[in-house]
């Protein structure tokens, strides 16, 4: 099984609509979550981070629920621009010290 | 955060070669590791880049294969040797600090390497 685990997609969305991504994660010792975004041929790039509490960047909205080891995206309103893969990634720890985990990750893309 | 210049950006090499990828940080930090992007796949960790000691591999990765070096706290290189068309593939680098959460791992841009 493997540590983090992501719907690959395609999502083929128009312009302007609401799209949601999830995630699962199997290690329980987890401590930070986070969305990265990865244009073609770029390097990843942090989108934002997840905390338990929820957290919203403008049209992006990423949750965490612990109990069910599940992390979410939300994009609002989404814009060409907006097509890209999403990786969610896990880290063990709070720190810098350990690698971090990614997902296959998502494709996403946007539609005129 | 810190900014990572990895070169080269691409190289065609042909098999049974060795090819050196290095990565420079603008500014000291605690950790780098290198990581392997298989086409269409994500980032799978290569090692964890050791300063002053020998790094740290992941299942599936020995030393032999994939020496690295990590002379200070700017600088590391990943060395794939013995290269076969199974070894095509993007390398990153990354970097963070020990107080960083994700806003300080940076990658470097990769390394897109084609064996022929």
């Amino acid at each position: 099984r493997k540590e983090v685990e992501q719907d690959p997609g395609p999502f083929n969305v128009p312009e302007g609509a609401t799209v949601a991504f999830n995630c699962t994660y199997s290690n329980s010792a987890s401590q930070s979550f986070f969305w990265y975004r990865q244009d073609c041929r770029k390097e990843p790039k942090l989108l934002m981070s997840v905390y338990s509490s929820g957290n919203e960047d403008g049209r992006f909205t990423a949750q965490l629920n612990r109990a069910s080891q599940y992390i979410s995206l939300l994009i609002r309103d989404s814009k060409l621009s907006d097509s890209a893969t999403y990786l969610c990634v896990v880290n063990e720890a709070n720190t810098g010290r350990r690698a971090l985990t990614f997902g296959s990750g998502t494709r996403l893309q946007v539609q005129p | 955060s810190a900014v990572i210049s990895q070169k080269p950006s691409r190289d065609i090499c042909q098999r049974g070669t060795s090819l050196t990828i290095q990565c420079q940080v603008d500014s000291q930090v605690t950790m780098m590791f290198w990581y392997r992007q298989q086409p269409g796949q994500s980032l799978t960790l290569i090692a964890t880049a050791n300063q002053g000691s020998e790094a740290t591999y992941e299942s599936g990765f020995v030393i032999d294969k994939f020496p690295i070096s990590r002379p200070n706290l700017t600088f590391s290189t990943l060395t794939v040797s013995n290269m076969s068309p199974e070894d095509s593939s993007i390398y990153l680098c990354s970097a963070a600090g020990t107080g960083d959460r994700s806003y300080g791992y940076t990658f470097g841009s990769g390394t897109r390497l084609t064996v022929v």
